[in-house]
């Protein structure tokens, strides 16, 4: 089992829908959780981070995390062609070694059409 | 304004040659990593450090090496025993302990000819 692993791609939308982003983790000590857009031939972008169970929201981003699930996701609201990118799941294993260390799922492809 | 530079952006290695990527960053963070990314593929970490003068291998550190002289630096040298080098390699750092997230480099593209 993968330690972070997300809905496979690519996922497709249309403009001013919401788009869904699934990631589920297999380190139940995970503490923290992030999401990251890449664009193609880019370096990633911190979007969203979230610590506590439930529902975080900025802007069209929602992040939520059910810890007891292993699980956290990522709504884009009103999606727009511009949001069409990867998004890498990331999150931040338990323990003093980690020391900050992230653990990345593979990436789900969005595209947003017009 | 801070930051993490890579360079250069794009590179090219022959044969059995060595290469050496630069990460230099100027935000005073403690910890620093490198991640190689292949395509439709996620990020694997190579190495990381800490401290100055100390380094942890990560999952895929065969064929790579690394120094931290300096707090700012970390740079990373493939050597010609990597046999899949091609590749996108970000660097990134984060201030160290508790909850942050990555700051990412620009990435260098190294591509065997």
């Amino acid at each position: 089992q993968k330690e972070v692993e997300q809905n496979s791609g690519p996922l497709s939308v249309p403009e001013g829908a919401i788009a869904s982003l699934n990631c589920t983790y297999s380190d139940r000590g995970s503490q923290s959780f992030f999401w990251y857009r890449q664009y193609s031939g880019k370096s990633p972008e911190l979007i969203m981070f979230i610590y506590s169970n439930g529902d975080k929201e900025d802007g069209r981003f929602t992040a939520q995390l059910n810890k007891a699930s292993q699980y956290v996701s990522l709504l884009i609201r009103d999606s727009q062609p511009s949001d069409s990118a990867t998004y890498l799941c990331a999150n931040r294993g338990a323990g003093g070694t980690s020391y900050g260390k992230l653990t990345f799922g593979q990436g789900t492809i969005l595209t947003v059409h017009p | 304004d801070g930051g993490i530079t890579q360079s250069p952006k794009y590179l090219f290695r022959k044969e059995g040659q060595n290469v050496t990527l630069s990460c230099e960053q100027n935000l005073n963070h403690d910890a620093m990593y490198w991640y190689r990314q292949d395509p439709g593929q996620g990020l694997r970490l190579i190495y990381y450090s800490q401290i100055v003068n100390d380094f942890q291998k990560g999952d895929i550190a065969e064929g790579y090496s690394v120094s931290r002289e300096k707090k700012e630096s970390f740079p990373l040298t493939v050597t010609s025993a990597q046999k899949n080098p091609t590749a996108f390699y970000l660097c990134a750092s984060t201030p160290g302990r508790g909850n942050y997230g990555y700051t990412f480099g620009s990435g260098t593209r190294l591509t065997v000819v």
